[in-house]
C-alpha cells in the first residue's frame, strides 16, 4: 500500500542535461516536500509547497525548481545538472499544520555522470 | 529558522542494552518533535512523536522525552535488537512552518549480537 511514489528508483544522467523526478501521492495531503539525503548532513530541504502552484524554498534551493500543477504530483527539477547534484531525493507529503508526520517516497538515487 | 543538533552521529550498542540519542532544537516556539527510523535502502518512517504539552511518551521499547526549558528531545530505546540498527533522524516543527520539519543530521544505531 504504497502511500508516497517517487517515479524512478535510479537514475544517471549527463552533466548539463534537464532532469525531472516525479513524486505522486494518494493521500490528499495539502503538503509535498522535496529533501536531499547525503551522508553526514541528514535531510536537507530543497523545496517544499503547501497548495496546488504555491512553492516555498528550502534550505538549498540553488539550481532546482519546482512544479505543483496538481494537488497529488510535485515534481522536482534540476535545470542543467551538475556532479554535485549526485545524491539520494527523497519526496514526502503530509497533512497541512505542525502536528502531523511525514510520509516519504522510496527514494530516487540521481548519479551525474 | 529552527535548527536542530543531533547526537551521537553514531552509536554502537550491544543486544540488550539500551540506546538513546538526544537532539537540541533553538526554536523555542517549536512545538512537534517526531522521530523516523530509516533502515538500510528504505524510505524514513515515523517511528513516534511527542508534542510540547507531554513530557514524556511511550510505545514499547521507545520512548521520547521533552523538556522544553532546556530545548532538548531524546528517543531512548530499550532491550536493542538487531531490527533496532538503522539511522534516526529527530525533528522539530515551528508552529508557523507549515508543517515544515527541521531534521537533525542522523545517529546510525548498529546492534551488535
Amino acid at each position: 500500500d504504497v502511500k508516497v511514489t517517487q517515479s524512478s528508483r535510479y537514475l544517471v544522467k549527463r552533466t548539463g542535461e534537464k532532469v525531472f523526478l516525479e513524486c505522486v501521492q494518494d493521500m490528499d495531503h495539502e503538503n509535498m516536500f522535496w529533501y536531499r539525503q547525503d551522508p553526514g548532513l541528514g535531510l536537507r530541504l530543497i523545496y517544499f509547497s503547501y497548495d496546488v502552484k504555491m512553492k516555498e524554498k528550502g534550505d538549498i534551493p540553488e539550481g532546482y525548481s519546482v512544479s505543483r500543477e496538481k494537488k497529488e504530483r510535485f515534481s522536482l527539477i534540476l535545470e542543467s545538472a551538475s556532479t554535485n547534484q549526485t545524491s539520494m531525493y527523497l519526496c514526502a507529503s503530509s497533512l497541512q499544520g505542525s502536528h502531523y508526520g511525514y510520509t516519504f517516497g522510496s527514494g530516487t538515487r540521481l548519479t551525474v555522470v | 529558522g529552527e535548527n536542530v543538533e543531533q547526537h551521537p552521529s553514531t552509536l554502537s550498542v550491544q543486544e540488550g542494552d539500551s540506546a538513546v540519542i538526544k537532539c537540541t532544537y533553538s526554536d523555542s516556539a517549536s512545538n512537534y518533535f517526531p522521530w523516523y527510523k530509516q533502515e538500510l535502502g528504505k524510505r524514513p518512517q515515523l517511528i513516534i512523536d511527542i508534542r510540547s504539552n507531554v513530557g514524556e511518551k511511550k510505545d514499547q521499547r521507545i520512548a521520547v522525552t521533552l523538556n522544553k526549558t532546556a530545548k532538548h528531545f531524546s528517543l531512548h530505546i530499550t532491550e536493542t535488537q538487531p531490527e533496532d540498527s538503522a539511522v534516526y533522524f529527530c525533528a522539530a516543527s515551528p508552529p508557523d512552518s507549515w508543517g515544515k520539519f527541521q531534521f537533525g543530521a542522523g545517529t546510525q544505531v548498529v546492534v551488535t549480537p
